[in-house]
């Protein structure tokens, strides 16, 4: 099993609706939870952070974490095709080596016109 | 300037080449890392140092070795590279966030490597 694992899509929505990405992770003990935003061959850039139970609204981007199901989302509302990009969930995992941010691959949005 | 700038930008090289990748900060981080992006892969860690005597393996470190010049710089060397290792190569570094008990990453602009 992956340690964290998203649906690679695409995922297609129409301009204005709400777009859900979704992610779960394998590590129980995982405290922090991120989403990064990754435009084609750029750099990944933080969009957003969760590491309690529940939802956390900023702006347009609200961040869902359910510790015992061990699933994080991220629900985009009024989306935009400036929002088309790759979405990466990463979770902050305790290892041998120290604590790391282990990425998912990635689901592709499209918002479409 | 760039917080983390990453050399070159884009690379051609042969296969059986030794080539490096350079990353330098001007963040303050102990902490850097080398990721790997391949297409439906995600980021893979390559390697990571928590300081400049502290050089870690990571999931995918074969073919690979770094170096730790100093708290602002971290290489990446491809010692003989082959074309498998075409790939998007991300430099980042980390700090401690108090208000998170975590560490907030900033991702380098990327090093666009082709093996031919």
């Amino acid at each position: 099993q992956k340690e964290v694992e998203q649906n690679s899509g695409p995922l297609s929505v129409p301009e204005g609706a709400i777009a859900s990405l979704n992610c779960t992770y394998s590590d129980r003990v995982s405290q922090s939870f991120f989403w990064y935003r990754q435009y084609s061959g750029k750099s990944p850039e933080l969009i957003m952070s969760i590491y309690s139970n529940g939802d956390k609204e900023d702006g347009r981007f609200t961040a869902q974490l359910n510790k015992a199901s061990q699933y994080v989302s991220l629900l985009i509302r009024d989306s935009q095709p400036s929002d088309s990009a790759t979405y990466l969930c990463a979770v902050y995992i305790l290892t041998g080596g120290g604590n790391k941010l282990t990425f998912g691959t990635g689901t592709q949005l499209k918002v479409e016109l | 300037d760039a917080d983390v700038t990453q050399t070159p930008r884009n690379r051609i090289t042969k296969t059986g080449k030794r080539i490096m990748l350079e990353c330098s900060q001007t963040k303050g981080h102990d902490r850097m890392y080398w990721y790997r992006q391949d297409p439906g892969l995600g980021l893979r860690l390559i390697y990571y140092s928590f300081d400049v005597k502290d050089i870690n393996k990571g999931e995918i470190s074969d073919g690979y070795s770094v170096s730790r010049q100093a708290q602002a710089k971290f290489s990446l060397s491809l010692e003989s590279a082959i074309p498998n290792q075409t790939a998007l190569y991300f430099c980042a570094t980390s700090d401690y966030d108090w208000t998170t008990s975590t560490y907030g990453y900033t991702f380098g602009s990327g090093t666009r490597l082709t093996v031919v």
